[in-house]
């Protein structure tokens, strides 16, 4: 148990169809973040939060949405995905420094 | 920039043998470094970090030496167990990226019996 909860843990979805993820963290931090994990490439930062403010965008395509109603929640929207999409999405958060991450959520799109 | 790459992809350790993962960084102002232990099913989880003014520093049968000359981090594992099998992570950020921490690629542990 890390202190930050995401669901779903799995999800299968069309290039057509509109999900969200959701993470949570209880731990009190700051900061949160989307990170994509796709096999055999490094951890790729998506979004950072901070105290709700989005500070850091790294060039994501517009059909992943961040939304961050306070510091303990972190969703994304997820609309009109591609194959390419499939990955395993991870959520951390942080108060300085090391970031604790969920168990991700794994991500198909057909 | 700052990039951070692991040497070996893959390592095989024999039970009980000490294991060492390696991981060479590009940014000389950085100046915080982690390892994370991402077992199979889980997200990645905080073994051990090193600030750039120390050269090592020991946890629970984990050490990371850090040699900055050579912009160079490895992680040891003692009387490394089965548990240990996993994908090892090192991570790296500087002045002026705040959180921002930038990942290797990873390297795969395999633990046999």
């Amino acid at each position: 148990e890390t202190g930050v909860t995401q669901t779903p843990r799995h999800l299968v979805m069309g290039m057509t169809n509109k999900k969200s993820l959701k993470c949570e963290q209880h731990l009190g931090h700051n900061a949160m973040y989307w990170y994509k994990q796709s096999a055999k490439k490094p951890l790729e930062l998506m979004f950072v939060y901070n105290f709700k403010e989005q500070t850091e965008n790294n060039s994501v395509p517009s059909r992943f949405s961040p939304e961050c109603p306070n510091s303990s929640h972190l969703f994304l929207h997820l609309h009109t995905l591609q194959p390419e999409d499939s990955a395993l999405y991870l959520c951390a958060s942080s108060y300085t420094g090391e970031l604790f991450f969920g168990e991700g959520s794994r991500l198909t799109v057909l | 920039g700052e990039s951070v790459g692991l040497h070996l992809p893959t390592l095989s350790v024999q039970e009980g043998d000490n294991s060492i993962i390696n991981c060479a960084y590009s940014n000389s102002a950085s100046d915080y470094f982690i390892w994370y232990k991402q077992e199979s099913g889980k997200g990645p989880q905080f073994i051990i970090d090193i600030r750039s003014n120390m050269d090592k520093r020991q946890g629970q049968r984990v050490t990371v030496l850090l040699n900055k000359t050579v912009k160079h981090l490895s992680l040891q594992i003692a009387a490394t167990q089965p548990g240990d099998s996993a994908v090892y992570f090192c991570a790296a950020s500087g002045r002026g990226y705040g959180n921002k921490l930038v990942f290797g690629a990873g390297t795969i542990l395999r633990v046999k019996s």
